[in-house]
């Protein structure tokens, strides 16, 4: 079956700190994957999407996204995270029916 | 453009009343989608429409959703008699499919939320 997997609930770190939120997938076929970002009592907001070429993806605030084929996955990263980018994060895929497929999601804690 | 509105934004009602969440997506959009979120099992696609019609509802849950869409700017998903595991919060989100494969390469747009509690 088409899938995103993100493997941690909730990650912590320090306010200007690297940040990295993992996600794996399993498509067939040339993978679409997505991220996206939900603050509290919002809706999910667009962050990056990889289509094809570059294997880092850049994309809003400061966020990039590093597709890395021989192990699947697509991890979201950060080079200095700011206390407002905590937040639940989500890792997408359309599945075969081309429907979009949301993983569990990731919460982000950024410490000050 | 003011992005996917939906409403109302909360509603609170008994179990077995009827209940009607309503959203205009962004104008252009072609593509229109229902998620549900709860703590349990996370983001759920509902239905989806293109260009107004409904493609897929297989995921909606049963008998007593459904969804229409009757212009390119509104749709509503109803729910009737509603239970209280239907508390969640709904999304409408809407997408202007792009490039050669279509859908899979759009963004998707969301709206706020409609959270919903049935007592």
């Amino acid at each position: 079956a088409q899938s995103v997997a993100q493997p941690e609930d909730q990650v912590n770190v320090a306010e200007g700190n690297p940040l990295t939120v993992k996600c794996t997938y399993s498509v067939s076929g040339n993978p679409y994957l997505f991220w996206y970002v939900q603050y509290p009592n919002r809706g999910l907001q667009f962050l990056l999407k990889y289509i094809t070429g570059d294997n880092l993806v850049k994309g809003s605030y400061g966020f990039e996204a590093e597709f890395n084929k021989s192990q699947t996955s697509f991890h979201l990263k950060k080079p200095s995270a700011l206390v407002s980018d905590s937040a639940l994060y989500f890792c997408a895929a359309p599945n075969r029916d081309d429907k979009i497929i949301f993983g569990k999601g990731t919460r982000l804690h950024i410490l000050p | 453009d003011a992005g996917v509105i939906q409403s109302p934004r909360h509603e609170v009602t008994e179990m077995g009343q009827e209940v009607t969440l309503r959203c205009k997506p962004i104008s252009g959009h072609d593509y229109l989608f229902w998620y549900r979120q709860t703590m349990m099992r996370g983001l759920e696609l509902l239905i989806y429409f293109n260009n107004n019609v409904p493609i897929d509802d297989s995921g909606m849950p049963e008998d007593r959703f459904s969804a229409k869409m009757p212009n390119a700017s509104f749709s509503t998903l109803k729910i009737q008699p509603s239970e209280p595991r239907d508390s969640a919060v709904y999304f409408c989100a809407s997408s202007l499919a792009s490039g050669l494969a279509g859908l899979v390469t759009g963004e998707l747009f969301f709206g706020e939320g409609s959270r919903l509690t049935v007592l």
